[in-house]
């Protein structure tokens, strides 16, 4: 079993849907991020949260430390989200290099 | 630099041959890491630098992986007698902070390595 397990794996929705993206963890962790990687682009960091809710523009990012659980909301989606949204967790060492689950492909339709 | 830089963009090989995959990351950003990311498979952990040193390569592969970093800056990830199975997407990530839990990562836009 991975340590980090996103679903769904793919995700189609037509513009304007509320989208959520969910992600669920193993092991413990320093910090949760989420990133977003359009096709042939590189990674954006899109969130970085240790503890409850946080909001860049549409896009809503929650996390339940005891569940072990996150979720990425987009709200009034658009084409232009379409793209791989990826979850990773930071370990606790001091190295906290970054292990990721496998991502969600996201695909917006007019 | 403003952003994290890799180079080359793309790279195509020959298998057996050497390949030098270079990141500059963001000045003044003494964390600098190592992912790969192989078609259909999600990124995977290589190496971990802070400053010049790697406390931490549990990632790499075999020992045909190599990485160094200069002057708290610059790092060359180095592979030899290069594999089909190398080929893949090569990202760099780099963060102010020691363990990248404060201020997050910064990616780069990766290097696509492909070996024939």
């Amino acid at each position: 079993k991975n340590e980090v397990e996103q679903s769904p794996q793919n995700l189609t929705a037509q513009e304007g849907e509320f989208i959520t993206i969910n992600c669920s963890y193993s092991v413990g962790i320093s910090a949760l991020h989420w990133l977003q990687q359009h096709p042939g682009g590189g990674i954006v960091s899109l969130f970085m949260l240790s503890s409850g809710k946080k909001k860049h523009g549409r896009l809503i990012a929650t996390i339940n430390i005891q569940e072990k659980h996150s979720s990425l909301h987009i709200t009034a989606s658009h084409p232009r989200d379409s793209a791989v949204y990826i979850c990773a967790v930071g370990g606790t060492g001091t190295a906290s290099k970054l292990t990721f689950g496998t991502g969600t492909r996201l695909q917006v339709t007019l | 630099g403003a952003g994290v830089s890799q180079s080359p963009s793309n790279k195509v090989t020959e298998k057996g041959k050497d390949v030098e995959l270079r990141c500059d990351p963001i000045s003044g950003h003494t964390a600098l890491y190592w992912y790969r990311q192989s078609l259909g498979q999600g990124l995977e952990f290589l190496i971990y630098f802070q400053g010049n040193s790697a406390p931490d390569k549990s990632g790499l592969p075999s020992d045909r992986f190599s990485a160094e970093r200069t002057g708290g800056s610059v790092s060359t990830l180095t592979i030899q007698r290069t594999q089909q199975e190398d080929s893949a997407v090569y990202l760099c990530a780099s963060s102010p902070h020691p363990s990248g839990q404060r201020y997050g990562y910064t990616f780069g836009s990766g290097t696509r390595l492909t070996v024939v």
